[in-house]
């Protein structure tokens, strides 16, 4: 299976903060890379997929980089209903794995 | 725009066979264009894949899962389901259902169903 890793595990952060969250593949993945956002209690919701693709009505200050093994979310200026837990996937094999998550605290 | 909501129920014991049915609405299952998928999420922790499946009949399943795991469409009633065998404490989870593309790759899941939570216990 492909491991992914994310950094930080968790981080706080302020209303307006620019907010990166990084996702590493245990071996290329080329752009097969997807982002989630999931709030407690909730299912996960898709932001980002093929690693830079924004998601038909997610907020434009969510952005997605990278190819190959690193990976980056990006979220331009924190919103006070982005404080949630963030997941990376892989899809580029079976089986599609996730990484464990970061959760975004509130400063 | 299609929505999908899992049902069954929510306590199994040890060894038995946990069952789930996801229906989908807004649309067919009959579609060529997209895998049907369960995920589980044990309490406090991260995302698994189960398996999926695509409307033609063919079935992919996580190897840590494998022997235990079925998934059948009922395109009938527009439904995909889940039954996992021998179950234990370790398969208590949130247990959603999603689609994803028919695609080169797994692609990625969307929309979701709102979860269901299992638990494992006598």
């Amino acid at each position: 299976d492909i491991q992914m890793t994310q950094s930080p595990s968790s981080l706080s952060a302020s209303v307006g903060d620019r907010v990166t969250i990084t996702c590493r593949a245990s071996q290329s993945i080329n752009n097969f890379l997807n982002w989630y956002q999931q709030k407690p209690g909730t299912a996960p919701k898709l932001l980002i997929y093929a690693s830079s693709s924004l998601q038909s009505g997610v907020p434009s200050r969510f952005s997605g980089s990278g190819s190959g093994t690193h990976f980056t979310l990006t979220v331009s200026s924190l919103q006070p209903e982005d404080f949630a837990t963030y997941y990376c996937q892989q899809s580029y094999n079976t089986p599609p794995t996730f990484g464990q998550g970061t959760r975004v605290e509130i400063k | 725009q299609q929505q999908l909501q899992e049902s069954g129920p929510g306590l199994v014991e040890p060894s038995e066979t946990l069952s789930l049915t996801c229906t989908v609405s807004g649309g067919s299952i009959r579609s060529y264009s997209y895998y049907w998928a369960w995920i589980r999420q044990p309490p406090g922790k991260g995302l698994e894949w189960i398996g999926s499946i695509y409307y033609g009949g063919t079935t992919y399943s996580n190897p840590s899962l494998k022997s235990r795991v079925t998934i059948s469409v009922d395109a009938s009633k527009n439904q995909f389901s889940l039954k996992l065998s021998s179950v234990t404490a370790a398969d208590t989870a949130v247990y959603y259902c999603a689609r994803h593309p028919y695609s080169s790759d797994w692609g990625w899941f969307d929309p979701w169903g709102q979860g269901t939570l299992v638990t494992v216990s006598s």
